[in-house]
């Protein structure tokens, strides 16, 4: 079975930078495309950042140039770091794998985490 | 402002049938059979319900049925139950980024 785990979630500061990261088992984020999709309370989903198998990444529009999305050695961990925190970005941070080879969809989900950001 | 416009809320009663639209442009819905559905409950995770348009992954009751027809996708679930209560969003793919694009979602309420 598939399990993603997320982590890393809090309240910072606008301004200030925060790291989430996903376990996968089950799956490699290596030979995966992997994402991550955010839900500001009360609102609707917003895909953030995708990475390909072959490390080609997308980022939306409200995020480029904050957020990273990469991947570490092992065959497991995915990461989001994310700089430049603005109020806005509050929301929970889901880790998803998308079905991107031939399809669009994201078919596992972890249980989401919860960024805050206020002073 | 939502990529994909759904109705926000729509309702019904138990054992009764309710559709779900999910409307785009020539960009998305109406020119790729790249459409998906997901289900989401309070507090939880969204769930693949639907995707390319309207196949169902293992598990999903075939109550819920897929269709698309021009720019609108559609989400029928058929024999309503409590347990449906839920969000529900759709997905298409879209040409002008070369990835998906969400609908803004659809709260069921199961009267």
């Amino acid at each position: 079975d598939v399990q993603l785990v997320e982590s890393g979630g809090g309240l910072v500061q606008p301004g200030g930078s925060l790291r989430l990261s996903c376990v996968a088992s089950g799956l490699s984020v290596r030979s995966n495309y992997m994402s991550w999709v955010r839900q500001a309370p009360g609102k609707g989903l917003e895909w953030v950042s995708i990475i390909y198998g072959d490390g080609t990444t997308y980022y939306a529009d409200s995020v480029k140039g904050r957020f990273i999305i990469s991947r570490d050695n092992s065959k497991t961990l995915l990461n989001l770091q994310m700089n430049s925190l603005r109020p806005e970005d509050t929301a929970v941070y889901y880790c998803a794998r998308y079905y991107g080879a031939g399809s669009y969809f994201f078919d596992y989900w972890g249980q989401g985490t919860l960024v805050t950001v206020s002073s | 402002q939502s990529a994909l416009t759904q109705p926000a809320s729509v309702s019904g009663s138990p054992e009764q049938s309710i559709t779900i639209s999910c409307t785009g442009t020539t960009s998305d819905i109406a020119n790729y059979n790249y459409v998906s559905w997901y289900q989401q409950h309070p507090g939880k995770a969204p769930k693949l319900m639907i995707y390319e348009v309207y196949k169902r992954p293992s598990g999903v009751s075939n109550r819920f049925f897929g269709s698309k027809s021009g720019n609108t996708a559609s989400l029928m679930i058929s024999g309503l139950q409590a347990e449906d209560e839920a969000d529900y969003y759709c997905t298409s793919y879209a040409s002008t980024t070369g990835l998906v694009v969400f609908g803004g979602g659809t709260k069921l309420t199961v009267l």
